[in-house]
């Protein structure tokens, strides 16, 4: 399958501060790209969607100023953590589509850490 | 919102049975519908998918049924080994993709 590459794997950050973390689709075009937030032994809850060139589009009570998403081209998106906080400690995950009612392939994750 | 589950429910199969892991989804418009298994600290990995328009769809050792009456969707896996072990998640696709609530699968030896 395609495969989507996501950096840093982890990451530990001081109160706050801003991380970001990178999405790449490797060998195909993602029109769209998704961002999970994960928390242990818990699902997926999606984020936010965004859309080559246009703005992210946020789930109901995802803060957009906090968690700024940027989906400058078909291979990369980014998502910023702003002012990290303690409670933003957890597993963030990025998924990339190749056109809608594609699969959607999956980065390995991004263990994030505020201390 | 969409349906999205907290807290894992856990399966325990003997090595050599057969599993069947269910997912209800909330979206009656949803049309496309995905198997994803999940290890520790990784990332969901891609099993099986089915469309709206199949009820049935087989790979190797996997089996997933689609009921669209009842918005119920299953993965059925035979003759279950060690290294099936690990957090299972529908995702079914409504514009955007959804995630069920998961099932932990528990592999005995």
């Amino acid at each position: 399958g395609a495969v989507v590459s996501q950096h840093p794997s982890w990451v530990i950050c001081k109160s706050g501060t801003s991380v970001k973390i990178e999405c790449r689709s490797l060998d195909f075009q993602a029109t769209t790209m998704f961002w999970y937030r994960q928390f242990p032994k818990q699902s997926l809850m999606l984020m936010a969607t965004s859309n080559e060139g246009s703005k992210a589009t946020y789930e109901q009570g995802v803060e957009k100023d906090k968690f700024l998403i940027n989906h400058a081209s078909l291979t990369l998106s980014t998502l910023t953590v702003t002012s990290a906080h303690p409670e933003d400690s957890s597993f963030y995950i990025c998924s990339a589509q190749q056109g809608s009612g594609a699969e959607a392939f999956f980065g390995q994750g991004t263990r994030l850490t505020v201390v | 919102g969409e349906s999205v589950g907290l807290h894992l429910p856990t399966l325990s199969v003997q090595e050599g049975d057969n599993s069947i892991i269910n997912c209800a989804y909330s979206n009656s418009a949803s049309d496309y519908f995905i198997w994803y298994k999940q290890e520790s600290g990784k990332g969901p990995q891609f099993i099986i998918d089915i469309r709206s328009n199949m009820d049935k769809r087989q790979g190797q050792r996997v089996t997933v049924l689609l009921n669209k009456t009842v918005k119920h969707l299953s993965l059925q896996i035979a003759a279950t080994q060690p290294g099936d072990s690990a957090v299972y998640f529908c995702a079914y696709n409504f514009n955007k993709f959804y995630f069920g609530s998961g099932t932990k699968l528990n592999v005995k030896p």
